[in-house]
């Protein structure tokens, strides 16, 4: 009965290929988010939807592309990995475009 | 954007001390939300604060607000092993976006 779920939980796979994370939630929340969690545990947004609606874009390369399906999921795609895109990323819901978040189990994306 | 600032970086006490990390920023906020991440996990929501001078207590943490609402505090009275961790401290900017603190590392000598 996991709230929020990511898969894969790890990801290894090399320069240039495209690869997809996919996040869902059971919460009912409205708003889901992707963040991005350096080698220095540094923590940065990088998109969010409210109701299938992108609501935040940060400034983050077009080879990252989410998309929305319904409000349960929101899975990022990754074209054309690059060694900087190593990094733990976490998806996140909240009920509505406030309070607290609810973090998934995150994925750990290595670039060889 | 707005950031905030969190001191200090990393902390390591022996079990039974006390630990404090701070969050400063330059403008007025909202509000402010605090997170614990564990070694190998996801951030978990602690507590919000949302008014000035605001205290709030979970059995051994204690959360302060600034009374000009630029400065929030976390404590941890009598550390055990199991409050190691990453804490964090955020900001909600607009939609709901959360402007995360640099962190404070905790650990925890038995």
């Amino acid at each position: 009965d996991t709230a929020v779920s990511q898969t894969p939980k790890y990801l290894v796979t090399q320069m240039g290929n495209d690869k997809s994370i996919k996040c869902e939630q059971n919460l009912g929340h409205d708003t889901m988010y992707w963040y991005k969690q350096d080698s220095k545990k540094f923590l940065k947004i990088m998109f969010s939807y409210n109701n299938k609606e992108l609501i935040i874009n940060e400034t983050v390369p077009n080879r990252f592309s989410p998309k929305s399906p319904d409000k349960a999921h929101l899975n990022l795609h990754i074209n054309s990995l690059e060694l900087g895109d190593s990094a733990v990323y976490f998806c996140a819901s909240s009920q509505h475009t406030k309070g607290e978040q609810f973090f998934g189990p995150g994925t750990r994306l290595t670039v060889l | 954007g707005q950031q905030v600032m969190q001191i200090p970086q990393y902390q390591h006490v022996q079990e039974g001390e006390d630990f404090t990390t701070y969050c400063n920023s330059s403008t007025t906020l909202s509000n402010i939300q605090w997170y614990k991440q564990r070694p190998g996990g996801h951030p978990v929501f602690l507590i919000q604060l949302v008014k000035s001078g605001e205290v709030k207590k979970q059995k051994r943490l204690t959360f302060q607000f600034g009374e000009a609402k630029k400065n929030s505090s976390l404590h941890i009275t009598a550390t055990q092993t199991t409050d190691v961790g990453t804490y964090f401290c955020a900001q909600t900017e607009y939609g709901n976006k959360l402007v995360f603190g640099a962190g404070t590392i905790l650990r925890v000598k038995s």
